[in-house]
């Protein structure tokens, strides 16, 4: 069965701090995976995207990566920042035009 | 340039009422989707269009219905709707569907949160 699992499923860390952000998946055939952050209230916006021959790719202060072999996709934050506090959702591409969603972490950075 | 923009922002139904939420982008895409989002669960693809004149079913398309008005405008109507439905909704775009090897940045408008009594 095609699944993106997320981990943690909440994250709670001090400003300035950084994290890292877990998505396993099983899905497969695999075409690409993205990462989106979806502020409280509003629709997700996307923060990278990264296909089976990329292994890392940066926006910022967020830095994806992907192992394809062991189906393993991470994000790191790196120095935090109040308006980081959101949920961040990892989205697998399997296939024709199939998005498979992660149910994502919620972050809450505190001052 | 507003992107995507979806109507109402919020709406309460009684069980058995209809309804229809709005979704126009003027971003010149032509695909578009409704997507639902329930607590502890990722996004789920209800229909989608790949172009003007097309829609197709999604993973959970039982009851609702789309129509593809025109390039810009897409919407999602519930014909009676039932307290499984509570949920939020949100409409998307694309320059065109995914491909095996090409993918297309999707955007997602704010989303229409739905209850259902």
């Amino acid at each position: 069965k095609n699944q993106v699992e997320q981990s943690p499923q909440s994250l709670i860390i001090l400003e300035g701090k950084n994290c890292t952000l877990q998505c396993n998946y099983t899905v497969s055939p695999f075409s690409n995976l993205r990462w989106y952050k979806q502020d409280t209230g509003r629709g997700p916006v996307s923060l990278t995207i990264m296909t089976f021959s990329e292994n890392t790719k940066s926006n910022g202060r967020y830095t994806a990566t992907l192992d394809a072999d062991t189906k393993q996709s991470s994000l790191h934050i790196t120095a935090s920042q109040l308006s980081d506090s959101a949920s961040y959702i990892c989205v697998v591409t399997g296939g024709y035009n199939k998005l498979i969603f992660g149910a994502g972490t919620r972050l809450a950075v505190h001052p | 340039n507003a992107g995507v923009t979806q109507t109402p922002k919020f709406q309460v139904l009684k069980t058995g009422q209809s309804m229809t939420l709005q979704c126009a982008q003027d971003m010149n895409h032509n695909s578009m989707y409704w997507y639902r989002q329930d607590p502890g669960m990722g996004l789920r693809l209800i229909y989608y269009s790949a172009s003007e004149g097309t829609t197709d079913k999604g993973e959970v398309p039982n009851g609702y219905n789309v129509s593809r008005l025109n390039k810009r405008e897409f919407s999602l109507r519930l014909e009676s709707a039932a307290p499984s439905q509570t949920s939020v909704y949100f409409c998307a775009s694309s320059e065109a569907l995914e491909g095996a090897r090409v993918y297309y940045e999707q955007y997602f408008g704010p989303g229409t949160r739905l209850t259902v009594t």
